[in-house]
């Protein structure tokens, strides 16, 4: 079974620049997550989705970060314009259901704003 | 905010001992439990979950839940030079579908 896949592993960028960032869940995982997480934290959620629709962005800084899962499988994150504390690991993550079930990980995506 | 407190550590064991690793968390309503694992510039993966209180074991490790005190821990017995790594403590928060993580207690188990 294919695991998350997420693209590009790396990213370098100014700040005041965009970027995005791109993730597939695993097959059949209605439920897909985004975090970030900062060197020596642990990883926080900026948004849910449940198929197509958002369960929960509360902690997405919406007016910089944005997110869309528009076919119900794969997704995009986006960040404009970037700002020096958003350097940090995003991970997408994709669970069968949200509740209380297990979330698989991908490798994440290393963002560096300079 | 709710929360999950990790000791950051690094809690470091000698080969062949016992890792114990704690996590206390605020919200009393918290239902499930995890624990991760994240090696350097990885992804956490899952190593453990609980949902009851007591003891589940799943080979060299040990998952212990207790909600009256808010606190869950694990144990790595035999831990190996592989072990090393930072643990993460996850908890879900106010409501079932989002879960808290601490910042993570990293293990180093010398050879």
């Amino acid at each position: 079974e294919a695991g998350v896949a997420q693209s590009p592993r790396y990213k370098i960028i100014e700040k005041r620049q965009s970027v995005a960032f791109w993730c597939n869940p695993i097959s059949g995982h209605a439920t897909l997550y985004w975090y970030q997480q900062i060197l020596g934290q642990g990883p926080k959620l900026l948004i849910q989705f449940q198929n197509n629709g958002v369960v929960d962005d509360s902690q997405l800084p919406k007016d910089r970060f944005s997110a869309e899962r528009l076919k119900g499988v794969d997704s995009t994150l986006k960040i404009q314009p970037a700002k020096l504390e958003d350097s940090a690991v995003y991970l997408c993550a994709s669970s069968l259901a949200p509740g209380l079930v297990i979330q698989y990980f991908g490798a994440g995506t290393r963002l560096s704003v300079l | 905010q709710k929360e999950v407190e990790q000791n950051s550590g690094p809690l470091s064991v000698p080969e062949g001992a016992i890792a114990s690793l704690n996590c206390t968390y605020s919200d009393r309503g918290s239902q499930s439990f995890f624990w991760y694992r994240q090696y350097s510039g990885k992804s956490p993966e899952l190593i453990m979950s609980i949902y009851s209180n007591g003891d589940k074991e799943d080979g060299r490790f040990t998952a212990q839940l207790n909600k009256a005190s808010q606190y869950v821990s694990l144990l790595i017995r035999d831990s190996q030079p592989s072990d090393s790594a930072t643990y993460l403590c996850a908890v879900n928060g106010e409501s079932s579908y989002k879960l808290i993580f601490g910042s993570g207690t990293r293990l180093l188990v010398r050879p």
